[in-house]
């Protein structure tokens, strides 16, 4: 089975900081794994998704995630935090069976950007 | 190009009534699914879909039903509704790509 961490329900960093937010996850299979980014009131958008080509792989907004086997994570990073990024951010991953395509989300970050 | 589209986007039922969540997606894409949201649990699998007249049940479906005689459609019924049941429910679809492209989600309060 399947299954999504994410180390840290609040992250609260100060604009032009450094965003990190951290993604563990389980999987027997080699993971399809996906970052998205909810504001409020509306649905989840894809930031980016790693399918087993390069391990760094780089989304909208500047954000960028590494996928590290040995660690089993998928920690999303931003060189620099802008007010626009305070929203919801979900980590999921996908098995890559025929039968259907089983996403499991973990339970979201809150991003806070504080002037 | 609309995505998934969801209506109604809020709705206040009653104990005991019955609605039933719309979605449709114009992407040809063969698997559907329908989760719902509670604040700080991430989103919780209801049923899916693979392909038209193919549903499956998710990780919580005991109050919701589905059907898929098309493509492009997806509803999910609630029968009785119960005040366990207020949340947000979000549609979703993906195709070839693997990538899963939500709606906008429906916020639904049961008093």
């Amino acid at each position: 089975a399947q299954s999504v961490t994410q180390l840290g329900s609040h992250v609260s960093v100060s604009e032009g900081a450094l965003v990190l937010l951290r993604c563990n996850y389980s999987s027997s299979v080699p993971p399809y794994l996906f970052w998205y980014v909810q504001y409020p009131n509306q649905g989840l958008q894809l930031l980016l998704k790693y399918t087993s080509a390069a391990t760094l792989v780089k989304g909208i907004n500047g954000f960028e995630a590494e996928f590290k086997k040995s660690e089993t994570s998928f920690h999303l990073t931003k060189p620099s935090a802008h007010m626009s990024d305070a929203a919801e951010y979900f980590c999921a991953v996908s098995d890559r069976g025929n039968y259907g395509q089983n996403f499991v989300f973990g339970p979201g970050t809150r991003l806070s950007v504080l002037p | 190009n609309a995505g998934v589209t969801q209506t109604p986007k809020f709705r206040i039922l009653k104990i005991g009534q019955s609605m039933t969540l719309q979605c449709t997606q114009d992407m040809n894409h063969n698997y559907m699914y329908w989760y719902r949201q509670d604040p700080g649990m991430g989103l919780k699998l209801i049923y899916y879909s693979v392909g038209a007249g193919i549903t499956d049940k998710g990780e919580v479906p005991n109050g919701y039903n589905v059907s898929r005689s098309t493509t492009e459609d997806f509803p999910l019924r609630l029968e009785l509704a119960a005040p366990s049941q207020t949340s947000v429910y979000f549609c979703a679809s993906s195709g070839q790509t693997g990538v899963a492209f939500f709606g906008q989600g429906t916020r639904l309060t049961v008093v």
